[in-house]
């Protein structure tokens, strides 16, 4: 089975460019999550989903950052104008049973720099 | 709010030994759950050991086994049998019962040296 998938692996952006990473979590999860890793914050969590609907955005950074969920296959995390303090690791991860207690699968990431 | 906290930052023992991880965490509750995750070099998480705190019995998977002290907060992971696979960031989580929030540390970078 096709774990997480995130796309692009690599993204290298100019300041005030908008960014858009993507995700598509494992077929049949019905939760969603968006993580960010850096050096001086470690793993972050900006938000959550539970069946496309978003539970829990206290973690997104300001309103540069919005993420969708248009349907239980696809959702998206969109920066925009980028900056270069949001140079960062995006994870997405994704579970069975809404995460209570259970495993996330995480992707391999998306590595972003804001020049 | 709960904290996880490795007072770790990096560790490094040769190949065939025996390592230990330490965690500790801070929370009110007493229903949760602990997580340690790996990520080595290509960057994605994979969960290797999970505990539920109403389990006095300490999860094991194979080489990887949890000291779980409760009434001290820590959750220490030992690698037995060590191999150069297992060099890799280690993380130590935290969930809440009833809640979906995984809180991380702030990770241990373990080397193993042949």
């Amino acid at each position: 089975d096709a774990g997480v998938i995130q796309s692009p692996r690599h993204e290298v952006t100019e300041m005030g460019q908008e960014v858009t990473l993507r995700c598509k979590p494992i077929s049949g999860h019905n939760s969603l999550f968006w993580y960010r890793q850096t050096m001086m914050r470690g793993l972050e969590l900006l938000i959550y989903f539970n069946n496309n609907v978003p539970i829990d955005d206290s973690g997104m950074p300001e309103d540069r950052f919005s993420a969708k969920m248009p349907n239980a296959s696809f959702s998206t995390l969109k920066i925009q104008p980028s900056e270069p303090r949001d140079s960062a690791v995006y994870f997405c991860a994704s579970s069975l049973q809404g995460g209570f207690g259970g495993e996330l699968f995480f992707g391999e990431g998306s590595r972003l720099t804001v020049l | 709010a709960q904290t996880v906290t490795q007072s770790q930052p990096e560790m490094s023992v040769q190949e065939a030994e025996t390592v230990t991880l330490s965690c500790t965490y801070d929370t009110s509750e007493n229903n949760y759950y602990l997580f340690w995750y790996k990520q080595p070099p290509s960057r994605q998480m994979i969960l290797v050991i999970r505990q539920e705190a109403y389990k006095q019995q300490n999860a094991t998977e194979n080489r990887f086994s949890v000291n779980f002290q409760k009434a001290a907060k820590s959750f220490s992971l030992k690698i037995s049998d060590s191999q150069l696979g297992d060099t890799a960031m280690y993380f130590c989580a935290f969930m809440n019962q009833g809640a979906q929030k995984l809180v991380f540390g702030q990770g241990t970078r373990l080397t193993i040296n042949p």
